[in-house]
């Protein structure tokens, strides 16, 4: 069976320093990688999306880049945070068996305070 | 892409009654899902609807879909107090990704 798991579950970072969150899956090959923010109280905003490894997608300008160096490693960067990056980070995965649906498997997440 | 808006924000209700929240979006989608969030946790998939259905179950849990008025439901039948949660649609169009609403935050009093 296929697991998504997140690391840190929990980071809080000053202002100014770098970032670095990683998504890693299990148990599937070729999955289309997500990485989300959630404000508190709100919904996801898409960050980046991959479909395989070094195809990075960018859905809004910000603070933050994400990488793909191996097929089920997913990794959100930041070389400066703002207090602004603070959230709630989830990764998900999409696989092929679910091509035409696209429906996406979430892990635990990363709660984010930048101070 | 377009997302899907939620109403209502927030719910309210007594253990065994039933919730419902509903999902309306702008244009043509392949697909609606319905996804759950328990507090501080990832997102858990409950049901997919196709743009060509309009109906489907699973347990407690009926979606509807209505294509002409864009719009989709989310009925949880006998609540419980496990079903207190963040529900949100995700509206999935002919591409990789799947738009978020805002979600709707239902409590289930024991």
């Amino acid at each position: 069976s296929q697991t998504i798991h997140q690391w840190p579950a929990t980071l809080v970072q000053p202002v100014g320093s770098p970032l670095s969150l990683e998504c890693t899956v299990e148990g599937t090959s070729n999955p289309n990688l997500y990485w989300y923010r959630q404000a508190a109280g709100r919904g996801l905003q898409l960050l980046f999306y991959s479909v395989g490894i070094g195809q990075i997608s960018s859905e809004v300008p910000q603070n933050l880049s994400a990488s793909r160096p191996q097929d089920r490693q997913f990794i959100l960067s930041s070389k400066k945070l703002l207090l602004s990056d603070s959230g709630f980070y989830l990764c998900a995965w999409s696989g092929l068996a679910g091509a035409q649906t696209r429906t996406q498997y979430f892990g635990p997440g990363t709660r984010l305070t930048v101070l | 892409s377009q997302q899907g808006e939620e109403d209502p924000q927030a719910l309210s209700i007594q253990e065994g009654e039933n919730a419902t929240m509903n999902c309306s979006y702008k244009t043509s989608i392949n697909n609606l899902q319905w996804y759950r969030q328990n507090s501080g946790r990832g997102l858990v998939h409950l049901i997919l609807i196709r743009s060509n259905e309009r109906e489907k179950h699973s347990g407690r849990l009926r979606v509807t879909l209505d294509t002409s008025k864009k719009s989709s439901s989310l009925l949880i039948t006998a609540s419980r107090a496990a079903d207190t949660a963040s529900y949100f649609c995700a509206i999935g169009s002919n591409d990789y990704k799947l738009s978020f609403g805002a979600g709707t935050t239902v409590t289930v009093r024991a």
